[in-house]
């Protein structure tokens, strides 16, 4: 196990469309955790998962966005009818505990 | 709601040098844990070193160290013998005891001149 993966790295798309990111955590982590990043700011959190439930959703997650962790082990995440303003660095983290995440690399999008 | 600054957006520091990095956070909980990471140009977010609030001992991992000062609401970073490879965007950040969601700051560009 490398650590977190996500897919794609880069993803370039209209407006309007939809996309989604794979996010494949380490094995034994069962907490999973999405974040966005904009250039020349800290990640903002998304979303939480413990196993396959998702337990905390911040505002900044619109009705555009869902994300899902089917089996408690890889989650996705979906944005619809992407907006200019999605274009940002999409970050997964993973980890057993309050310890401190692993994060992934993330996936870069980009919409024009 | 909890707040993390980072009021230094760009620092350098002379190779082998030393070089500390700033950071306040805002929070009414008494049991919370605070964490530096560092993220390089390719962008993966790596943990440089965590405290946890109910130890006054600061942390140390190798060249690493902070100095928490709780009353104060302050979580610096030292970074000792400076190397070329230190050279990256520093983030500080908050998590509460559930540790189901992490509060960043804006970060640090650090510059490790030769």
């Amino acid at each position: 196990d490398t650590g977190v993966s996500q897919n794609p790295r880069h993803k370039i798309t209209k407006r309007g469309q939809n996309v989604t990111f794979r996010c494949d955590p380490i094995s034994e982590h069962n907490r999973l955790y999405w974040y966005r990043q904009t250039l020349g700011q800290g990640p903002e959190f998304l979303t939480y998962f413990q196993n396959e439930a998702q337990l905390e959703k911040s505002r900044l997650l619109s009705d555009r966005f869902s994300a899902e962790r089917p089996k408690g082990s890889f989650s996705t995440l979906e944005i619809q009818r992407t907006e200019q303003g999605d274009s940002a660095m999409y970050l997964c983290a993973s980890s057993f505990s309050s310890y401190g995440y692993t994060f992934g690399s993330g996936t870069r999008l980009t919409v024009v | 709601a909890q707040t993390v600054t980072q009021s230094q957006p760009e620092m350098s520091v002379q190779e082998a040098e030393t070089v500390t990095l700033s950071c306040t956070y805002d929070t009414s909980e008494s049991d919370y844990y605070l964490f530096w990471y560092k993220q390089p140009p390719s962008r993966q977010m790596i943990l440089v070193i965590r405290q946890e609030a109910y130890k006054q001992q600061n942390a140390t991992e190798n060249r690493f160290s902070v100095n928490f000062q709780k009353a104060a609401k302050s979580f610096s970073l030292k970074i000792s013998d400076s190397q070329l490879g230190d050279a990256a965007m520093y983030f500080c950040a908050y998590s509460n005891n559930t540790g189901n969601q992490f509060y960043f700051g804006t970060g640090t560009s650090l510059t490790v001149i030769p």
